[in-house]
């Protein structure tokens, strides 16, 4: 299976603040990769598809890019309710992998 | 508006069986591939099972295969997990989950049925 590596675990971070988080596959896996916000107690909601695609209703500040193995998913400016765990997720083989998750806290 | 509803989760014993099933309304079930996917408390999302449209082409995660079976029925609008030799370590939230069209991966999920493997 592939692998999914994110960086970092965890960030605290102000609001206002620009937030980039990566993920990194153990192979190549072309721009099939997607990312999810997650709040306590709720399901994931998926922001990004294709590498960098949003999906509709998810606020511009936040894009992706990446192809290949190395990704980013980028906060351009962190608003309170983006406090949240993101996860990406790869989709290019069966089993899709998830990333472990980055928990975003408030600094 | 799209929604996932799943049921039967609960408390049971090592080695018992568990039947989730996930009620979908809001689009055309029939036109979609589906999946299961769990979540253990404080980790990441883990891959269960998918299902094609029709249930001819089914496929599952090593750690449940042979245990575990994938079923819909198109007519009802319901996804189902039926679970067997259920150990610890299936403990977790399990999600249906909607598999969007073209490139999109999965883009709906239910609110999550919880099952707990205890004495």
């Amino acid at each position: 299976a592939i692998q999914m590596t994110q960086s970092p675990s965890s960030l605290s971070a102000s609001v206002g603040e620009r937030v980039t988080i990566t993920c990194r596959a153990s192979q190549g896996i072309s721009v099939n990769l997607a990312w999810y916000q997650q709040k306590p107690g709720k399901a994931p909601n998926l922001l990004i598809s294709g590498a960098s695609s949003l999906q509709g209703g998810v606020p511009s500040r936040f894009s992706g890019s990446g192809s290949g193995t190395d990704f980013t998913l980028t906060i351009s400016s962190l608003q309170p309710e983006d406090f949240a765990t993101y996860y990406c997720l790869q989709d290019y083989n069966y089993p899709p992998t998830f990333g472990q998750g980055t928990k975003v806290e408030i600094k | 508006e799209v929604q996932l509803v799943e049921s039967g989760g609960g408390l049971v014993p090592p080695g018992g069986s568990l039947r989730l099933s996930c009620a979908v309304s809001g689009f055309a079930f029939r036109s979609h591939w589906m999946h299961w996917v769990r979540q253990a408390p404080g980790r990441g999302p883990v891959w269960v099972a998918r299902i094609d449209y029709d249930g001819t082409e089914i496929i599952y995660a090593d750690s449940v295969r042979g245990r575990f079976t994938i079923s819909r029925d198109n007519a009802k609008n319901t996804l189902y997990l039926q679970m067997n030799s259920l150990k610890r370590e299936d403990s977790a939230v399990y999600y249906c989950v909607r598999e969007g069209h073209g490139y999109i991966p999965l883009d709906s999920w239910g609110q999550g049925a919880p099952v707990t493997v205890s004495p």
